[in-house]
């Protein structure tokens, strides 16, 4: 049974451009939470969603940042007009029907030029 | 909403000693508390969980306990190894699971 895989693993952008990160979660989850990582810092919770629903999107910036998790294929977050300030590691996760149980994928290096 | 709060924020020991990291949260809501190890370039894996219903939990050199009245749970790794070194985060999430919310982390170094 695979992990929660994303990719790329790394990325990089140049300011102004978009960013594309996906994740698919293990097989058998239909929760997909997303969580942004700076350097020497903590988990920020960024949006939780479930199958074509956005459950919480509380932790998303208002601007330039969205995220869907179709019927089929892979969550994407999808960061546009990239800034410097963008450079992190994303983090995905998911968990199974019942919500409990959270595991991670190994990220998406972000860096912004 | 919910506040996780961790200490310490590094922790050095000797190989063979123990390390404890504790968390306090403050919704009461709140129920189920695992603990993640984040090794270096990786995602954080799931180590250790709890319920409210249990005051600890142990598995192999690794426990956790929770105290549901001082809202506060700790993570306890004995005979402590080279390997443990990494960042372990706490969590607490509320009965509907929507919500993970994750302490500031605590970063072991384990000295051989």
């Amino acid at each position: 049974n695979a992990g929660v895989m994303q990719n790329p693993r790394h990325l990089v952008r140049r300011r102004g451009q978009e960013a594309r990160l996906r994740c698919s979660p293990m097989k058998g989850h239909s929760h997909v939470y997303w969580y942004r990582q700076l350097p020497e810092e903590g988990l920020k919770f960024m949006v939780y969603l479930q199958k074509e629903n956005i459950i919480d999107e509380s932790g998303m910036p208002k601007e330039r940042f969205s995220a869907e998790f179709p019927k089929e294929g892979p969550s994407i977050l999808r960061i546009q007009q990239v800034v410097r300030g963008d450079s992190a590691a994303y983090f995905c996760a998911s968990s199974p029907p019942d919500g409990e149980k959270l595991f991670f994928g190994s990220g998406t290096q972000l860096s912004v030029l | 909403g919910e506040n996780v709060e961790q200490h310490p924020s590094t922790l050095s020991v000797q190989e063979g000693d123990s390390a404890v990291i504790k968390c306090t949260y403050s919704d009461s809501a709140s129920n189920y508390f695992p603990w993640y190890k984040q090794e270096l370039g990786k995602g954080p894996q799931l180590i250790i969980d709890i319920r409210s219903n249990v005051g600890e939990k142990k598995d192999q050199r690794i426990a956790v306990t929770l105290n549901k009245t001082a809202k506060h749970f700790s993570l306890h790794i004995t005979e402590t190894q080279p390997e443990d070194s990494a960042v372990y985060f706490c969590a607490a999430s509320p009965n509907n699971f929507n919500k993970f919310y994750f302490g500031s982390g605590t970063k072991l170094n384990v000295k051989p």
